[in-house]
């Protein structure tokens, strides 16, 4: 059972490169989210998705486009990188998004944008 | 709006030390609490939690009371271990908007010193 993974752990990218940040969990959980950590700001949702097929903006979604096609597999895409993403992003899942769920978290992955 | 401030780090005491990270929270209605923690280099952790007023949580020797009158779930430990030096996240989770997710604070950084 290895829980949430996330890939890459470290990536540089230049302005304007698009990438795609993965994250998959392998507990069957429904909800799956993205957060960026920045410092002294805590964690801020990007987007999160209920299940498959369904997804959803959370409060800092411009920049950034998500799927779901499957239960396991909720990927981050960064359309057209910017400096100001410069952060380290952790994809999170749980049961449900109700309210006494744990939440299980990725390691991250450390985005440098030059 | 719903929130949750905690208090400013680095907190930093001698191993043995009682710790307590406070956090307060703004919130309508019934909101559940956590406390997650963040090791160096690793993801968030859930540490304990509390569902409804008076209640206490608890793991590792940590705990933390659900005080409704004060709007406050403090972290405390009886005596601290160099091991226990972490990042540590209050968080709430309660509707936003209509829908639910978790609100977290900025983080504490916590430095134990042998």
């Amino acid at each position: 059972n290895a829980g949430v993974t996330q890939t890459p752990k470290f990536q540089v990218l230049k302005t304007g490169q698009s990438m795609t940040l993965q994250c998959a969990q392998d507990m069957n959980h429904e909800y799956m989210s993205w957060y960026r950590q920045d410092p002294g700001m805590g964690l801020r949702l990007i987007h999160y998705s209920v299940g498959a097929g369904i997804t959803d903006q959370g409060e800092v979604p411009n920049g950034y486009n998500v799927s779901r096609s499957t239960t396991e597999d909720f990927p981050l895409r960064l359309l057209s990188a910017a400096p100001s993403q410069t952060s380290v992003y952790f994809c999170a899942s749980s049961w449900s998004a109700g309210g006494t769920d744990t939440q299980y978290f990725g390691p991250g992955t450390r985005l440098t944008v030059l | 709006g719903n929130s949750v401030t905690q208090m400013e780090g680095p907190v930093t005491l001698s191993e043995e030390a009682f710790l307590t990270i406070n956090c307060t929270y703004t919130a309508t209605g019934y909101p559940s609490l956590f406390w997650y923690v963040q090791y160096p280099g690793e993801g968030l952790q859930l540490l304990l939690k509390a569902t409804k007023a008076d209640d206490k949580g608890s793991n590792k020797g940590f705990e933390a009371t659900y005080r409704k009158e004060t709007t406050s779930f403090h972290l405390e430990k009886g005596s601290v271990q160099v091991s226990d030096s972490a990042v540590y996240f209050c968080a709430l989770f309660a509707p936003v908007d209509s829908n639910y997710q978790l609100i977290w604070g900025a983080g504490t950084k916590l430095i134990i010193k042998p």
